[in-house]
């Protein structure tokens, strides 16, 4: 039972640059999501599922999208990367509302 | 919009001293409220949570929480500190289809 998983766990991208990340959970969770962890802010959602083929954004979707084609995926795509996306995002997965289980995390670096 | 705050951005306590870390919240209903703690290069970890019940939650690795709703408050509590409890303390609230999280507490505890 690997829990969260994540990958890649790092990455370095010039501007202007895409890429995917993707996120599987192997506790059949229905609700996934997409956070991103800067200094001094806490966790920000970018995006959220509810379910397999259901999208919706969080606090801060502008410049990704995500799709889950598959209850145990849930990927984020970066289409034209920025500087600003410069930070560390984490994936969770849960149980209709209750507790979250998070992924070891994804170091981006946009150039 | 349900929210929380962490008014202390760092906590410093000497091993085996009692340790505190603030959260306080507004919500709209009844409260349900987490505790996670990251370690570094790591993802978040669940320690506890309050839904409903006694006020006192008790949770991994010794660490309990106080639910306070006339204070609008949720401590996270220990008896007595490990330098290995030295991590990033967040609290957070159960949204609507999301959670919500505090921007973190650096616990360092001093041998």
């Amino acid at each position: 039972n690997a829990g969260v998983t994540q990958t890649p766990k790092f990455r370095v991208l010039k501007t202007g640059q895409s890429m995917t990340l993707l996120c599987a959970q192997d506790m059949n969770h229905e609700y996934m999501y997409w956070y991103r962890q800067d200094p001094g802010m806490g966790l920000r959602l970018i995006h959220y599922s509810v379910g397999e083929g259901t999208t919706a954004k969080g606090e801060v979707p502008d410049g990704y999208n995500v799709s889950r084609l598959k209850k145990q995926n849930f990927l984020l795509g970066l289409e034209s990367a920025a500087p600003s996306q410069t930070s560390v995002y984490f994936c969770a997965s849960s149980q209709r509302q209750d507790t979250q289980y998070f992924g070891p995390g994804t170091r981006l670096t946009v150039l | 919009a349900q929210s929380v705050a962490q008014p202390e951005d760092q906590v410093n306590v000497a091993e085996g001293n009692p340790l505190t870390v603030k959260c306080t919240y507004s919500v709209s209903g009844n409260p349900y409220l987490f505790w996670y703690v990251q370690y570094p290069n790591r993802g978040l970890q669940f320690l506890l949570k309050y839904i409903t019940g006694d006020n006192l939650v008790k949770g991994s690795y010794g660490f309990e929480a106080e639910f306070n709703k006339s204070q609008t408050s949720f401590h996270l509590k220990k008896p007595s500190a490990l330098v290995s409890d030295s991590a990033l303390y967040f609290c957070a609230v159960r949204g609507d289809n999301d959670m919500r999280f505090g921007a973190g507490t650096r616990l360092t505890v001093k041998p």
